[in-house]
């Protein structure tokens, strides 16, 4: 079984509606983060969490919310989807206690907003 | 401005070449990581290293810190080594991951 799994695997979507990407690990790591790969851009960080009870803004935030439900368990939500939101998502986790902070990836969610 | 720069970002090769991916950045550094991403979409992890080189197979990372600079070389290529490669760097304030754009390699029969 994958370490890092993400549901759904692709999604299309009307402009308005909310959508909820989760994404689960079992490699008991503390820090999990959400990215979204664009063509000609590379992954860019949306948000990360360090613990359950820490959450942090990353580099492109904004139209996006984020739920640490457990050590497990992070979720992204997009309130109100809009076309410009159409990307590839990932989830990733690491564990700095390693003492190399390597991060681990989800096999992606295919967002499509129409 | 990008933190972190590749080159090239296309890359087409016959199999059994010799091959180099680039990486330069511009910030302070705790790790530099070599990503590959195969045309499924999925990503792992080939290299995360702080300094000189290390080898898995016939993939050969190395780094220089004082140039920020990193290198990947793929010895003789070969056909399933297609796949989009990314450089990444850990920043020394530990709160931040920066990712180049990607290199697409496609190595030929």
């Amino acid at each position: 079984d994958a370490d890092v799994t993400q549901t759904p695997r692709n999604r299309i979507t009307k402009t308005g509606k909310r959508i909820m990407l989760e994404c689960s690990q079992t490699k008991g790591h503390d820090r999990m983060y959400w990215y979204r790969q664009d063509p000609g851009l590379g992954l860019r960080l949306i948000y990360y969490s360090f613990d359950v009870k820490d959450i942090n803004k990353g580099e492109i935030s904004d139209g996006y919310s984020v739920s640490r439900q457990a050590q497990a368990k992070f979720s992204l939500s997009l309130e109100s989807a809009i076309p410009n939101q159409t990307a590839l998502y990932f989830c990733a986790t690491s564990d700095p206690r390693q003492g190399n902070d390597e991060q681990y990836f989800g096999p992606g969610t295919r967002l499509t907003v129409t | 401005k990008n933190e972190v720069e590749q080159s090239p970002q296309n890359l087409t090769a016959q199999e059994g070449e010799f091959i180099t991916i680039n990486c330069s950045y511009s910030v302070g550094i705790s790790a530099l990581h070599w990503l590959q991403q195969h045309p499924g979409g999925g990503i792992v992890s080939l290299f995360m290293l702080s300094s000189g080189k290390k080898k898995h197979g016939r993939l050969i990372a190395t780094i220089n810190i004082q140039e920020k600079h990193s290198s990947l070389h793929i010895t003789a290529s070969h056909p399933r080594d297609s796949a989009v490669y990314i450089c990444a760097v850990s920043s020394n304030t530990g709160n931040q991951f920066y990712f180049g754009t990607g290199t697409s390699l496609t190595v030929i029969p």
